[in-house]
């Protein structure tokens, strides 16, 4: 079946503007979570939901990140007045996360590599 | 700040070695300790997920184990091959009412034919 599937792959955007990313988890995964990774590093937490609820965003690094899942199916993560210390790999990962158990594993995307000029 | 630490950094093997790594985690609080294992340019993929003190899980050549009550978790290559060659990250994940993953910065190995 269809895994973790992210868009754009890439993005280039100039400083202030703002980009919204895109993640379309595998159906039928309850949880979804976002996380940035830099370059050589390990992926670093940002927020997560389970279904439509936002659950934790203690990740996200300022009030310019946003990050919503309406449907409890695709969700967006929105970068506000774009900084170039935002460049960096966006995963999404998904997991089955029923019955409020959290130790299922996640599936995580290809990533959208942002690029901030 | 929970902090997860993996040793070594990374590792360079000759084809047929066996070897191992270590993912350090906080002990209290302890709910899961992911595995993943990632090669560049894809996506990381999940090898073992493991919640009870004691846990030794297997998938093929690739083996780990469990120590809650000391925070700390080997993962074992048997007969590492080229293929293997990948950076192989640990996660943990708290008891707290939350599915925040704190990874670990990763074990590279490379496997030399």
């Amino acid at each position: 079946g269809a895994g973790v599937s992210q868009s754009p792959r890439y993005k280039v955007t100039k400083r202030g503007q703002d980009v919204a990313l895109r993640c379309d988890p595998i159906s039928g995964h309850v949880s979804l979570y976002w996380y940035r990774q830099a370059l050589g590093q390990g992926p670093e937490f940002l927020t997560y939901f389970n279904y439509e609820a936002q659950q934790d965003k203690s990740g996200l690094p300022n009030d310019r990140f946003s990050a919503e899942r309406p449907e409890g199916s695709i969700s967006t993560l929105t970068i506000q007045r774009t900084e170039q210390r935002d460049s960096a790999m966006y995963r999404c990962a998904s997991s089955l996360g029923l019955w409020g158990k959290k130790d299922y594993e996640q599936y995580f995307g290809p990533g959208t590599r942002l690029t901030v000029t | 700040i929970l902090n997860v630490e993996q040793s070594p950094q990374s590792l360079h093997v000759q084809e047929g070695d066996s070897t191992n790594f270590t993912c350090s985690f906080p002990s209290s609080n302890f709910y899961a300790l992911h595995w993943y294992r990632w090669e560049t340019a894809k996506s990381p993929e999940a090898l073992f997920v493991m919640t009870l003190n004691g846990d030794e899980k297997k998938k093929g050549r690739i083996s780990a184990t469990l120590n809650t009550k000391e925070g700390y978790s080997y993962l074992y290559i048997k007969g590492s091959q080229p293929e293997d060659s990948a950076t192989y990250l640990c996660a943990f994940l708290g008891s707290s009412n939350t599915g925040k993953l704190i990874f670990g910065q990763g074990t590279t190995l490379q496997v030399k034919p």
